[in-house]
């Protein structure tokens, strides 16, 4: 069965510190990987993906995700954090048999100043 | 833009009240999704729909149903709303074409309360 695994529910960091959140998934077949966004009180906003070919994948927002096989991971990381990336972050797995979501549980990040 | 809209953001209902949840999206996408979200449980798929009358369950469709009866309207029924249906209900749209264009499109959300 195809699952995904957001270990840390919560993520304190300061602003302009470093941050990865972290994502492992569980798949037999063709994998394609989303990191999704949820700032409060919206919806959730496709942040980056992972389809084929690269296997580091960026948003405009100075996000990035590394694709890695061995270790079934798609870890989302970005250098320096600012107070507006507060938000709900989704790690989702898509079958690309039904087009169903898997989601993670999600991970909260909170950035102090 | 794709837009993906939802009915209500707020809505405060009874125990045993008739509820219907509607979702509209303006991109002609064959796919639609309704998912409730609850905090540690992320995001749970309750149905989904590939084309007009045509729906499908997802993992927890227990105390739902859903009507899709144009290719921009899914509706989302709980007929006999529970306390425990209290949650964040968040609809999504996408292509049904190639996976490079597949990604999905979520609305607002509703959050439902009931009393």
């Amino acid at each position: 069965a195809q699952s995904v695994t957001q270990l840390d529910s919560q993520v304190p960091v300061f602003e302009e510190a470093p941050v990865e959140l972290r994502c492992n998934y569980s798949s037999s077949v063709s994998v394609y990987l989303f990191w999704y966004v949820q700032y409060p009180n919206q919806g959730l906003q496709l942040l980056l993906k992972y389809l084929s070919g690269s296997t580091l994948v960026e948003s405009i927002n100075g996000f990035e995700a590394e694709f890695n096989k061995s270790q079934t991971s798609f870890h989302l990381r970005k250098p320096s954090v600012h107070i507006s990336d507060t938000a709900e972050y989704f790690c989702a797995l898509l079958d690309g048999n039904t087009d169903k979501l898997i989601f993670g549980t999600g991970t909260r990040l909170q950035v102090f100043p | 833009d794709v837009k993906v809209t939802q009915s209500s953001r707020y809505l405060v209902k009874r125990t045993g009240e008739k509820v219907f949840l509607e979702c509209v999206q303006d991109m002609d996408h064959e796919n639609m999704f309704w998912y409730r979200q609850d905090p540690g449980l992320g995001l749970r798929l309750i149905y989904f729909s590939y084309d007009v009358k045509m729906k499908e369950k997802g993992d927890i469709p227990e105390g739902y149903s859903v009507s899709r009866e144009k290719k921009e309207r899914f509706s989302l029924i709980l007929e006999s709303a529970s306390t425990n249906q209290t949650s964040m209900y968040l609809c999504a749209s996408s292509q049904d074409s190639d996976i490079r264009d597949n990604e999905q499109f979520f609305g607002p959300g509703t959050r439902l309360t009931v009393l």
